[in-house]
């Protein structure tokens, strides 16, 4: 079976300080992994994905996440974060068997104190 | 427009109604997905459209939910004989193809469904 995990359930981080959301996938095949942000009462924005080529990838409001094939994982980062970053953050892969139906991790609250 | 828009936002209705939720793709955008998002949870799919191939129904959690999409343009989700555990947040997203998993799907602002 393939799946996303994110094992936390919440992250506080204050306003300047480095910003970690974790994320961990198990699937079989080279995996396309996806992070999106999501504000209160809105739909989901897309922040970057992982298709293939280099491990560390950038996206949009200063995010990047790091691909690690070794551990599974795709954690994404962000240096100095804002409290305006205060959001819902969720990872999703596309399984291989079932391309374009996402699935998604539980999501991970972020809450950036000034 | 220029993203994706739903509608209506919020849509509250009695146990037993049937329901219809619209979503307008981004214009030239031939996959159109619907998800599910259930309070304090992740996303599930329920349904996908690629061009005129069959849609993909498999996530689709019972025979009182169905969706319709006319060519690749607007879509309708329908629930029949709604129940209290439909209540959640319906989502559409939608992308240029559904090219092997590569593309990235844009999402609209919801539909909150509530069933009293």
């Amino acid at each position: 079976a393939q799946s996303v995990a994110q094992p936390e359930d919440q992250v506080n981080v204050a306003e300047g300080n480095p910003l970690t959301v974790k994320c961990t996938y198990s699937v079989s095949g080279n995996p396309y992994l996806f992070w999106y942000v999501q504000y209160p009462n809105r739909g989901l924005q897309f922040l970057l994905k992982y298709i293939t080529g280099d491990n560390l990838v950038k996206g949009s409001y200063g995010f990047e996440a790091e691909f690690n094939k070794s551990q599974t994982s795709f954690h994404l980062k962000k240096p100095s974060a804002l409290v305006s970053d205060s959001a819902l953050y969720f990872c999703a892969v596309s399984p291989t068997d079932s391309w374009g139906k996402l699935q998604f991790g539980a999501g991970t609250q972020v809450v950036v104190t000034p | 427009g220029a993203g994706v828009s739903q509608s209506p936002s919020n849509k509250v209705t009695e146990k037993g109604k049937d329901v219809e939720l619209r979503c307008d793709p981004i214009s030239g955008h031939t996959a159109l997905y619907w998800y599910r998002q259930r309070l304090g949870q992740g996303l599930e799919f329920l349904i996908y459209f690629q061009g005129n191939s069959a849609p993909d129904k498999s996530g689709l959690p019972s025979d009182r939910f169905s969706a319709e999409r006319t060519g690749e343009s607007v879509s309708t989700l329908t629930i029949q004989r709604t129940q209290q555990e439909d209540s959640a947040v319906y989502l559409c997203a939608s992308s240029l193809s559904s090219g092997g998993g590569t593309d990235t799907q844009y999402f609209g602002p919801g539909t909150r469904l509530t069933v009293l």
